[in-house]
């Protein structure tokens, strides 16, 4: 049971928007900033956003994030076959003292 | 860039301790934290915990009991120890550069699969 909460799935056709969410609790998104990353098939991960919406060098302005209160959403616009990967969202838990993730969103391109 | 790449045993026998090593290069040790993360097959990501160069560390309270992180700034690379291992330890093991709340984990390694079993 991880302590964020993702949708299992998530799908859209390529040129959609996608939006994936990530529930969580008042000692981490609510209080600390959200990560996100993106595993490809096979591959390691790979960070994608950091505090909350910002985009490492080399990632498309495609992904953004947002945070409100204890959850926080990835989108991803203009859908490309190439965004098929596993999402995990992150954030630093302050009673765990601890990195916590979501149980990750895997995203089907139609 | 800096690349990571981690090494040790793929298979642990059940009640032994799992020993992985992480080296550093293209870019110091220094002044970073460190750290590991791990995934079991077809699940989620685990974060274990960090160490700074200095030596400092920070666990996961789930896995504190049972584990060691230290570093070798000399040798550029940090290592893990997890103690009385089971099947519930079989995971592939990553090991990352952690830029804490100030840029999350920014670096990964290709991670190295430790399989637990007799």
């Amino acid at each position: 049971q991880s302590v964020l909460t993702q949708p299992p799935s998530a799908s859209g056709t390529p040129g959609q928007r996608v939006t994936i969410s990530c529930s969580g609790g008042t000692s981490n998104i609510g209080q600390n900033y959200v990560f996100w990353y993106q595993q490809l098939p096979g591959a390691a991960p790979k960070l994608l956003i950091y505090r909350i919406y910002q985009r490492p060098s080399g990632v498309p302005d495609r992904f953004s994030g947002s945070k409100s209160g204890t959850s926080a959403s990835l989108a991803i616009s203009g859908l490309r076959s190439e965004d098929e990967a596993d999402y995990y969202c992150s954030s630093w838990d302050d009673r765990l003292s601890a990195w916590v993730f979501g149980g990750g969103t895997k995203l089907t391109v139609l | 860039q800096v690349q990571l790449q981690a090494s040790g045993p793929g298979l642990v026998k059940p009640g032994e301790t799992l020993s992985l090593n992480c080296t550093v290069s293209g870019g110091s040790i220094n002044d970073y934290y460190w750290g590991w993360i791990r995934q079991p097959p077809g699940k989620g990501l685990e974060w274990i915990g960090y160490i700074y160069y200095s030596g400092s560390t920070t666990y996961n309270p789930s896995l504190q009991s049972r584990l060691t992180i230290s570093v070798d700034t000399s040798r550029q690379s940090f290592s893990l120890k997890l103690s009385s291992v089971t099947a519930a330890d079989t995971a592939i093991y990553y090991c990352a550069r952690d830029r804490t709340t100030i840029m999350g984990v920014d670096v990964w390694g290709l991670g190295t699969t430790v399989t637990v079993s007799s």
